[in-house]
């Protein structure tokens, strides 16, 4: 199974601040990572899928990168609505796996 | 717009069995693979089950093989998943997914807590 590890696991920034979360698969994803956004209470919302293709209605600064086993999402000016965990998941091969979440605070 | 809406959840004795359904609209269900994502309480998320657009391809991880059974009817765009023998560990919020690139569509969840 691909193992996906998150980090931080929390991480606090203040308004404004250029963030970035970091997902690491256990081999290479090939590009097939998607990030999620969970505020509490709700279900899961897609931001990116594919490593770096923003899901329609997902603000611009919101961006993914990575590639192997390596991958990124930032987000470009902290909102306050930006508050959630974040999680990561590979569908590159069977078992589908996510990771473990970073909460993203404000300061 | 998508729409996928869960229901059949509530309380199970260990060991008993239970089903859960997902009514899917605004889309053409019958060209997605569709699955079941669950999240225990104050967890992460867990991937439990995906079916094919026919139905005739299932996959399941190891945690609930040979226990959960994955479903669909593509004439009433609906999505099954019966769960039997079921644990304490099963406890959790079930959602029902679209899989487009990856998943890309959940509903609001339904809560299925396994205890005595």
């Amino acid at each position: 199974d691909i193992q996906m590890t998150q980090s931080p696991s929390v991480l606090s920034a203040s308004v404004g601040d250029r963030v970035t979360l970091n997902c690491k698969a256990s081999q290479n994803i090939n590009k097939y990572l998607n990030w999620y956004q969970q505020k509490l209470g709700e279900a899961p919302k897609l931001l990116i899928y594919n490593t770096n293709n923003l899901q329609t209605g997902i603000p611009s600064r919101f961006s993914g990168s990575g590639s192997g086993t390596d991958y990124t999402l930032t987000i470009s000016s902290l909102q306050p609505e930006d508050v959630a965990t974040y999680f990561c998941f590979q569908h590159n091969s069977w078992p589908l796996t996510f990771g473990s979440g970073t909460k993203l605070e404000i300061k | 717009e998508v729409q996928l809406v869960e229901s059949g959840g509530g309380l199970v004795q260990p060991g008993r069995s239970l089903k859960l359904s997902c009514a899917a609209s605004g889309f053409t269900f019958s060209n997605y693979y569709m699955a079941w994502v669950r999240q225990a309480p104050k967890k992460g998320l867990e991937w439990v089950a995906t079916i094919s657009t026919s139905g005739s391809r299932t996959y399941y991880p190891d945690s609930v093989k040979g226990r959960f059974t994955i479903s669909r009817d593509n004439a009433k765009s609906s999505l099954y998943l019966q769960m039997n023998s079921l644990k304490s560990e099963d406890t959790a919020t079930y959602y029902c997914a679209r899989q487009g690139a990856g998943v890309d569509y959940w509903g609001q969840g339904v809560m299925v807590t396994v205890s005595s």
